[in-house]
């Protein structure tokens, strides 16, 4: 089966920057992705690592290391509307996106 | 492109009632998913089609719940017999399933169930 383990919470003030980590367990490994959800919003999608290494969207970056079973989601210039619940999510070895519990960043002025 | 589309927003149920979801996905999108999700926790995978055909189905899932894709657009979901556990967000979403562009999930704003 799979399961991901991610911090429950993270405060941060604005301009921070921020790293929301993720560990992940999975039979067969096609992928790490990274969603967000506003309160009362649907999660919409931030990034996808399928190798190892940094991609960067912007003030948002995810990083992958497929040997640690390891990735982070990292956000720059924090702005309040980044307050949000994020989750990382892996697909193993069936087609389903199984979902991590979240992590809730609270953005502070 | 009107997004993934839930109905209805919101239900209320008593104990023991059925109820039905429905989803109407992205219109180019081949694969549909169901999650249900509760407060403070992620998304808890349910059910997933890929067309017509319902390839994976979760081994939590009762066999209270049951969901179709008749002709592998629209989709519904079923839960018979609602127990009050059943109370969370239904969460609908789709994606292309080509490649890289799998992992891009489109989530529809859910079904609130509520069972009193």
């Amino acid at each position: 089966g799979q399961s991901l383990e991610q911090p429950s919470e993270v405060t941060a003030v604005e301009g921070a920057i921020v790293q929301i980590n993720c560990t992940y367990q999975t039979s067969g490994f096609y992928g790490l992705s990274w969603y967000q959800q506003h309160d009362g919003g649907a999660p919409t999608f931030l990034s996808y690592n399928a190798l190892d290494g940094l991609e960067e969207t912007g003030r948002f970056s995810s990083f992958l290391s497929r040997s640690d079973s390891y990735g982070y989601l990292l956000l720059q210039e924090l702005q309040m509307k980044d307050s949000a619940s994020y989750f990382c999510a892996v697909r193993g070895a069936g087609t389903a996106l199984i979902f991590g519990k979240g992590t809730t960043l609270s953005v502070s002025s | 492109d009107t997004g993934v589309s839930q109905n209805p927003r919101h239900k209320i149920t008593k104990r023991g009632q059925n109820v039905t979801f429905r989803c109407d996905p992205i219109s180019e999108h081949n694969r549909l998913y169901w999650y249900r999700q509760t407060l403070g926790q992620g998304p808890e995978f349910l059910t997933y089609f890929q067309n017509e055909a319902q390839l994976e189905k979760s081994r939590l899932l009762s066999d209270r719940f049951s969901a179709e894709r008749p002709k592998g657009s629209f989709s519904t979901l079923e839960i018979q017999r609602t127990e009050q556990g059943d109370s969370a967000m239904y969460l609908c979403a789709s994606s292309l399933g080509s490649g890289g562009s799998n992992e891009k999930l489109f989530f529809g704003s859910g079904t609130q169930l509520s069972v009193l």
